[in-house]
């Protein structure tokens, strides 16, 4: 089955030390994702890749960055993780939307749980 | 801008009764709506969409009606069971790439 992959399920991490979390996809997508998400929030979008466009929300942080080095597989680098970076990451993927076209469904991986201590 | 609001829960339900769960869209033009749901420790799962008005998302028993007029995408489903305790987002997207959702709505279904 196609799908999104993320690697691995739970995380742990020391205050400081930089951190990689990944996420790769057998549907072919264009668009990738990278979300956070709090305990009881909604997820919020960090950054996301039009193809190999970088794109990146107005309030991620400057400790967060990420890599697209192919189609199918993205990464999400936290430099210098600290306590309030403990979270869900969530990976999602999509069809690009076409000029003047409907937004497309994004289908998101199982995640990723980070514990920072 | 966009925003999403949709009903505060949890919601406790017995199995079989009937579940609703109202969401409400703030948005200019037309963008696309979607439910999703979250089982603990997961990822969100594509519950249903629909991508213009009056149109019905369903499946698996949900369904969801895209009303314009009230700028509305309320969750249906007729009978719930046990295993659709879950948390449940309704999204809208509009420029294609970030999903507004709302805060989410806990199901609580006891047998």
């Amino acid at each position: 089955d196609a799908m999104v992959i993320q690697n691995p399920r739970y995380q742990v991490t020391q205050f400081g030390k930089p951190v990689t979390l990944s996420c790769s996809q057998t549907l072919n997508h264009n668009v990738m994702y990278w979300y956070q998400q709090k305990s009881s929030q909604a997820p919020k979008l960090l950054f996301h890749y039009y193809d190999k466009d970088f794109n990146n929300e107005a309030d991620t942080p400057d400790n967060f960055q990420s890599r697209r080095p192919n189609t199918s597989f993205c990464f999400l680098d936290i430099r210098s993780p600290g306590l309030g970076d403990a979270a869900m990451y969530l990976c999602a993927t999509s069809r690009k939307r076409l000029a003047g076209g409907r937004a497309y469904e994004q289908y998101f991986g199982p995640g990723t749980r980070l514990t920072v201590t | 801008g966009n925003s999403v609001t949709q009903m505060e829960g949890p919601v406790t339900l017995s199995e079989e009764a009937f579940l609703t769960i109202n969401c409400t869209y703030t948005a200019t033009g037309y963008p696309s709506l979607f439910w999703y749901v979250q089982y603990p420790g997961e990822g969100l799962q594509l519950l249903l969409k629909a991508t213009k008005a009056d149109d019905k998302g369903s499946n698996k028993g949900f369904e969801a009606t895209y009303r314009k007029e009230t700028t509305s995408f309320h969750l249906e489903k007729g009978s719930v069971q046990v295993s659709d305790s879950a948390v449940y987002f309704c999204a809208l997207n509009q420029a294609g790439t970030a999903l507004i959702f709302g805060k989410g709505t806990t199901l609580s279904v006891s047998s």
